[in-house]
């Protein structure tokens, strides 16, 4: 299994507060992933990362910011957070050979509610 | 809006079964088709990376067929065992990208 490992696992948390979810990866991949996950819409991708310092947004950054300050560890934050952002939130993998082709490796989840 | 589709939500079937299911995806500007499989309380797992037209892919009993020029990827699975049962994803970047855009999967269920 990659080295993946997700923090906090389950968390329930109110409106309107801060959350950060960690992402820790021992592999040295380059790329970093952060999805959400919910009933009907699949895996959406919120942000990556494609080094130190490098981010970019996914289809659905709206509410999320990232960092990431060192190659193994990739930051997720809901700076206020909302009801609609209940979630289960993934953190992937990958190398940077070659765009696009290849596999991304996932961590185990953090299941996020917000009441 | 660039979109993939899979085919269909959910399959169930029996031990022993050969099964197959479809994803679609736009077949413009094409550069990788990824399969996954999401095994309930578990997280996915890549299966295959396919990149060229008329790709075949095999791992065990699970195998994968990819038209780029129409836009479809076949996902097989032969003699299907209950521990097959799971989610299968496609997904795909657009453009020269690492950002996957993924389908909302196809349920498999095997019963024995």
């Amino acid at each position: 299994d990659a080295g993946i490992t997700q923090s906090p696992r389950h968390k329930v948390t109110e409106t309107g507060t801060p959350v950060t979810l960690r992402c820790h990866q021992t592999e040295n991949h380059r790329y970093m992933y952060w999805y959400r996950q919910d009933p009907g819409h699949g895996l959406r991708l919120i942000h990556y990362s494609y080094g130190v310092k490098d981010t970019d947004k996914g289809e659905v950054s709206d509410g999320y910011s990232v960092s990431r300050s060192k190659t193994e560890d990739f930051l997720l934050t809901l700076e206020s957070a909302t009801s609609s952002q209940t979630s289960v939130y993934f953190c992937a993998i990958s190398e940077s050979e070659g765009e696009g082709n290849q596999p991304q490796h996932f961590g185990d989840g953090t299941r996020l509610s917000i009441l | 809006i660039l979109n993939v589709e899979q085919s269909p939500q959910s399959l169930h079937v029996q031990e022993g079964d050969s099964t197959n299911f479809t994803c679609s995806f736009p077949s413009s500007n094409f550069y990788a088709l990824h399969w996954y499989r999401w095994e309930t309380a578990k997280s996915p797992e890549a299966l295959f990376v396919m990149t060229l037209n008329g790709d075949e892919k095999k791992k065990g009993r699970i195998s994968a067929t990819l038209n780029t020029k129409e836009g479809y990827s076949y996902l097989y699975i032969k003699g299907s065992q209950p521990e097959d049962s799971a989610t299968y994803l496609c997904a795909f970047p657009p453009g020269a990208t690492n950002k996957l855009i993924f389908g909302t999967g196809t349920l498999l269920a095997v019963q024995p």
